[in-house]
């Protein structure tokens, strides 16, 4: 199956901080999605970013296919960005496979 | 337009029962996929359903079943539990199953 590597494991920034978080995947993919697991365990979707850049508010991701990776920017960090984050990447399969996420935590 | 539900959010049972999770998905959509995330393992994928058919199957024993109802909504079907089967299971929809993936709240259970 497809490998997902996300990188780093975990971040700690000052409110404020801007930070960019990296997705590695091992194939060629149909689709790649951000998301945000809050506290609670539910999971967020912030992008549905097969190929190209995206923006949403303070958030943006790029993909680059040929190369096999993606990128999650956070700008001027907020503590409610605190959470882990997920790359999930699909090929033709229905079948998301995740990466092992990012930990991040945002101080005040 | 309402998000993906699924009952129970909790569910404590003990090692030999069986349970049964449920998952209503988004209206319009006709992909449903089940995921369980444990510290150890993370997200794996356990099964996709579209259109009551399941065309996709995740690397779980027998004892992990599942089904999709005419309205889309699904369940999924753990027997014989064992301590190794309590985790976070998540189930997501979408419209085709390749397309965004939104979750639902999640169902926690813990084997004892």
């Amino acid at each position: 199956g497809i490998q997902v590597e996300q990188s780093p494991p975990d971040l700690i920034l000052q409110e404020g901080a801007n930070s960019t978080l990296r997705c590695n995947f091992s194939d060629s993919v149909n689709n790649l999605q951000w998301f945000h697991q809050n506290p609670w365990g539910q999971l967020i979707n912030l992008f549905y970013i097969p190929s190209g850049t995206k923006q949403n508010g303070r958030l943006s991701a790029t993909t680059v296919a040929t190369e096999r990776y993606s990128l999650l920017y956070i700008s001027s960090s907020q503590t409610t960005d605190s959470g882990v984050y997920f790359c999930a990447v699909c090929s033709n399969d229905y079948k998301l496979s995740f990466g092992a996420g990012t930990t991040v935590t945002v101080r005040a | 337009k309402a998000g993906v539900t699924q009952t129970p959010r909790y569910l404590i049972k003990t090692r030999g029962q069986q349970v049964t999770l449920s998952c209503s998905p988004i209206s319009g959509h006709r992909s449903v996929s089940w995921y369980q995330q444990t510290p150890g393992q993370g997200l794996q994928f356990l099964f996709e359903y579209f259109s009551e058919t399941q065309r996709n199957k995740g690397n779980f024993p027998g004892r992990f079943s599942g089904r999709q109802f005419s309205n889309s909504r699904s369940e999924m079907n753990v027997s014989t539990l064992e301590l190794g089967d309590s985790a976070l299971y998540l189930c997501a929809s979408s419209r085709t199953g390749a397309d965004t993936q939104y979750f639902g709240p999640g169902t926690r259970l813990t084997v004892l």
